[in-house]
């Protein structure tokens, strides 16, 4: 089963184009993390959510946790090359130490 | 800062063997987690720690066993290494859990085959 559902699954654009992420779970979400990951990689930490509402931003990217608390969106701003990579959302669904992830979201930035 | 280190970062097992992939964090972290990640899947969590002497299991434990003697180290241990097992995994750790209030950091993955 799939606790946390990433749209869309890949997304091809071309440079300089905005593009939007978005994590969605059935149940509140208590903290969300997103990460990137460049293909066959690790994981880089982008930024974490923990307030419903809360939004942070690091250079061309913003993350937002809505209201509810039950999604996020990523939103990469005149995109990069350098942005390619796998996007993925992460949260502690249950608060019991179990962390979850979305199945990623695959950037391709075409110069 | 090492940060959180795996080891090995690639490996190749044929059916039936056994072996444990190590993971290390220096920053005196309580929680740690092994993660396997897999095309279309995601990552999924297989057991976490809350800290030394204590372990549960995750979505996936199957095939796989760990143990937390000290708070450093996370040994994720496969008895019988099956196909199925073939995948990339992710160790991490966070000084709280993952609530959201304390950056999780993860190891850079074990590249596993199992032939």
């Amino acid at each position: 089963s799939q606790e946390l559902e990433q749209s869309p699954q890949s997304l091809i654009v071309q440079e300089g184009k905005n593009l939007t992420i978005n994590c969605t779970s059935s149940k509140t979400l208590y903290g969300l993390y997103w990460y990137k990951q460049k293909y066959g990689e690790g994981l880089i930490f982008l930024m974490m959510l923990q307030k419903g509402g809360e939004e942070k931003s690091h250079e061309k990217i913003t993350a937002k946790l809505d209201e509810k608390k039950q999604q996020s969106s990523l939103h990469i701003t005149a995109s990069q090359p350098s942005h390619a990579g796998i996007y993925l959302c992460g949260a502690d669904i249950y608060t019991g130490n179990q962390f979850y992830f979305g199945t990623g979201t695959s950037l391709t930035v075409i110069p | 800062n090492a940060g959180v280190t795996q080891t090995p970062k690639f490996q190749v097992l044929k059916t039936g063997q056994s072996m444990t992939l190590q993971c290390a964090q220096d920053m005196n972290h309580e929680y740690m987690s092994w993660y396997r990640q897999d095309p279309g899947m995601g990552l999924r969590l297989i057991h976490y720690s809350v800290g030394a002497g204590i372990t549960d299991q995750g979505e996936v434990p199957n095939g796989y066993n760990v143990s937390r003697s000290t708070t450093e180290d996370f040994p994720l241990r496969l008895l019988s290494a099956a196909p199925s097992q073939t995948s990339v995994y992710f160790c991490a750790s966070s000084y709280d859990g993952m609530t959201g209030e304390t950056e999780a950091f993860f190891g850079q993955g074990t590249r596993l085959t199992v032939v």
